[in-house]
């Protein structure tokens, strides 16, 4: 079965330092690799996705993921982190095969920006 | 534009009630989905709905049983609720393209429940 690992349950960050936050994936024929991020109180939001083509996937806040089959990775980053950044990120993976119906999260990281 | 509702925000239930949580979606997306989040463990899948009129369970269903009233409306049964099921429940849409599911999930705010 689909598996994703998030290491790191925290992360704290000064501001305007880069940050990676780590994500895992168990090994498929075909992925598609998501990023969510959810603000206290809230849902979760799409941040970024990875579905085909370019490795390197942006989103409009300035983090970035890399998609690595061959160390079936998806890490997340920024260069420069603001205070607004603090959330919790979720890393997801639904499995490309035709008719798999759902989505696999990973555990969470906390990312906390210290002024 | 409401994207996903959920209601009620917070709940505190005794031990042995039941409850409905209600969850609507006004982007007509085909599938919607109820999770539930806890520390450490991440979103769980409880049950989905892949299309009107269909329901299946997903990793966690024991003690829920869930409706799909229409296309827009998908909710969540407690019919008995336990202190096990203390968490955050969200609801989740999503347009299916095809029988792939490379879209993304479109997420409500939560229902806080706590049961005594």
């Amino acid at each position: 079965a689909q598996s994703v690992t998030q290491l790191d349950s925290q992360v704290p960050v000064f501001e305007e330092a880069p940050v990676e936050l780590r994500c895992n994936y168990s090994s498929s024929v075909s992925v598609y690799l998501f990023w969510y991020v959810q603000y206290p109180n809230q849902g979760l939001q799409l941040l970024l996705k990875y579905l085909s083509g370019s490795t390197l996937v942006e989103s409009i806040n300035g983090f970035e993921a890399e998609f690595n089959k061959s160390q079936t990775s998806f890490h997340l980053r920024k260069p420069s982190v603001h205070i607004s950044d603090t959330a919790e990120y979720f890393c997801a993976v639904s499995d490309g095969t035709s008719g798999t119906y759902k989505y696999i999260f990973g555990t969470g990281t906390r990312l906390k920006v210290l002024a | 534009n409401a994207g996903v509702t959920q209601t009620p925000k917070f709940q505190v239930l005794k031990t042995g009630q039941s409850m409905t949580l209600q969850c609507a979606q006004d982007m007509n997306h085909n599938s919607m989905y109820w999770y539930r989040q806890d520390p450490g463990m991440g979103l769980r899948l409880i049950y989905y709905s892949a299309s009107e009129g269909t329901t299946d369970k997903g990793e966690v269903p024991n003690g829920y049983n869930v409706s799909r009233l229409n296309k827009r409306e998908f909710s969540l049964r407690l019919e008995s609720a336990a202190p096990s099921q203390t968490s955050v429940y969200f609801c989740a849409s999503m347009k299916m393209t095809g029988a792939v599911y490379n879209s993304p999930l479109h997420f409500g705010n939560g229902t806080r429940l706590t049961v005594t």
